[in-house]
């Protein structure tokens, strides 16, 4: 089985300053990681993901997020925060060797930044 | 850039009808699934359809529920007899391939009376 947890329901941080969203998982084998962002009434929007290579993952909008395997963590990153940047943010992961496409979620992070 | 679609925004049905939820993938997209996100928890996998039949289905996906794409173009979910606990936003999503992102469309809000 494979579970995501972000152990944050709420992260709150001043505008220009440095953001990271936590996410941990676990599966059997090898993660595929996903971030997705959730602006109010829309659907969930693709920041970066994780298949294979380098640990540190750059995406959308100057996010980066970097998988550690000793820590099954996939935490999102930003090195300044914007206040267009407050949002629901989901980290989802999918075992990349059980013949499965279905993505299990997190519960999900609120953002808030700070003006 | 290429949007996966969704329609109705919001559906309002009485409990025991029928509905059918509508998506339109990414055209050039082969894998196609349904979530949903009961207001204020976690977006859940319901079900996953690839090659013209389901490829995999989670507890949720009861016999009340099915999916089918009865053209080229379009993803249908349809809720046989809705219950109350149905009410949820519904998500289509697709991906042109195993390793690729999953692409959302917005939703369609449920709502059961």
């Amino acid at each position: 089985a494979q579970s995501v947890a972000q152990p944050e329901d709420q992260v709150n941080v001043a505008e220009g300053n440095p953001l990271t969203v936590k996410c941990t998982y676990s599966v059997s084998g090898n993660p595929y990681l996903f971030w997705y962002v959730q602006y109010p009434n829309r659907g969930l929007q693709f920041l970066l993901k994780y298949i294979t290579g380098d640990n540190l993952v750059k995406g959308s909008y100057g996010f980066e997020a970097e998988f550690n395997k000793s820590q099954t963590s996939f935490h999102l990153k930003k090195p300044s925060a914007l206040v267009s940047d407050s949002a629901l943010y989901f980290c989802a992961v999918r075992d990349s060797g059980a013949g499965s496409y279905q993505l299990t979620f997190g519960k999900g992070t609120k953002l808030s930044v700070i003006p | 850039e290429p949007e996966v679609t969704q329609t109705p925004s919001h559906q309002v049905t009485q409990m025991g009808q029928e509905v059918i939820l509508r998506c339109v993938p990414i055209s050039n997209h082969l894998y196609f699934y349904w979530y949903r996100q009961i207001l204020g928890q976690k977006v859940e996998f319901l079900v996953s359809f690839y090659n013209n039949e389901i490829s995999e289905k989670s507890e949720i996906f009861d016999d009340q529920f099915s999916v089918e794409r009865p053209d080229g173009s379009n993803f249908t979910l349809k809720i046989r007899s809705t219950k109350l606990e149905d009410s949820a936003m519904y998500f289509c999503a697709s991906t042109g391939g195993p390793g690729q992102p999953q692409h959302f469309g917005d939703g369609t809000r449920l709502s059961i009376l």
